[in-house]
């Protein structure tokens, strides 16, 4: 089974609209992190946001949020007042502190694109 | 700036080459993960590791490998090239092995195959 679950390889938002980017996940760990990153057409991975699996809290850093539903096995990405540079590929990803090798298991990732 | 720093940046060999990758990870950090991300694959994890150690496998072919020396740094060799091996590669870095932190990723080495 897919650890990291994204349905939507692309998606399209206007300007100044807020946006969600869906990730589900799948883990017996208890303890784990869950991360997204923007990768923009020049290549580089931008860390973006980060919500542990014992936060009671929803993440939120600038315009970015994680609707964390934690018996739904979701961690949505939300964009506020999307703008041009938002337009990238976004990946969610998952780090289990019980896995072997701890490593970041990433999703198949999401096109947003932003109109003017 | 993640302070991981991947040289070189792009590469351009043919089939049959062989060519190292290198990363050098931030200031402290322990760990280095490797990753490839090709346009049918995504983002898959190759290898791990710890302080000169390998911790963990991902699907890692056999004419690659890879490791970490006494500074720190570390190096990816991929043989025998084929097309297919075409892909950005990422190295990333955390302090320890273990934990839910963050992985600190380098601008990615883009390999070429013709």
């Amino acid at each position: 089974a897919q650890k990291i679950t994204q349905t939507q390889p692309g998606m399209f938002v206007q300007e100044k609209e807020a946006v969600t980017l869906d990730c589900t996940y799948d883990t017996s760990d208890p303890s784990y992190g869950l991360f997204w990153y923007k990768q923009p057409s020049s290549g580089e991975m931008i860390f973006l946001i980060y919500q542990g699996s014992y936060d009671q809290q929803n993440a939120t850093e600038g315009r970015y949020s994680l609707n964390f539903q934690k018996a739904r096995k979701s961690a949505n990405l939300v964009i506020s007042a999307s703008q041009l540079g938002d337009s990238a590929m976004y990946f969610c990803a998952m780090r289990e502190v019980n896995n072997a090798g701890n490593m970041l298991t990433f999703g198949g990732g999401t096109r947003l694109m932003v109109k003017p | 700036d993640s302070g991981v720093t991947q040289t070189p940046k792009h590469l351009i060999t043919a089939t049959g080459q062989r060519v190292t990758l290198r990363c050098s990870p931030r200031s402290g950090d322990l760990s280095v993960y490797w990753y490839q991300q090709s346009l049918d694959q995504g983002l898959q994890f190759l290898i791990q590791y710890y302080n000169g150690e390998e911790r963990a496998k991902g699907n890692i072919l056999e004419r690659f490998s890879a490791q970490q020396f006494p500074d720190l740094h570390s190096e990816l060799n991929l043989s025998s090239l084929e097309l297919g091996d075409s892909a950005l590669y990422f190295c990333a870095s955390s302090p320890q092995a273990g934990g839910t932190g963050e992985l600190f990723f380098g601008e990615g080495s883009r390999l070429t195959v013709l």
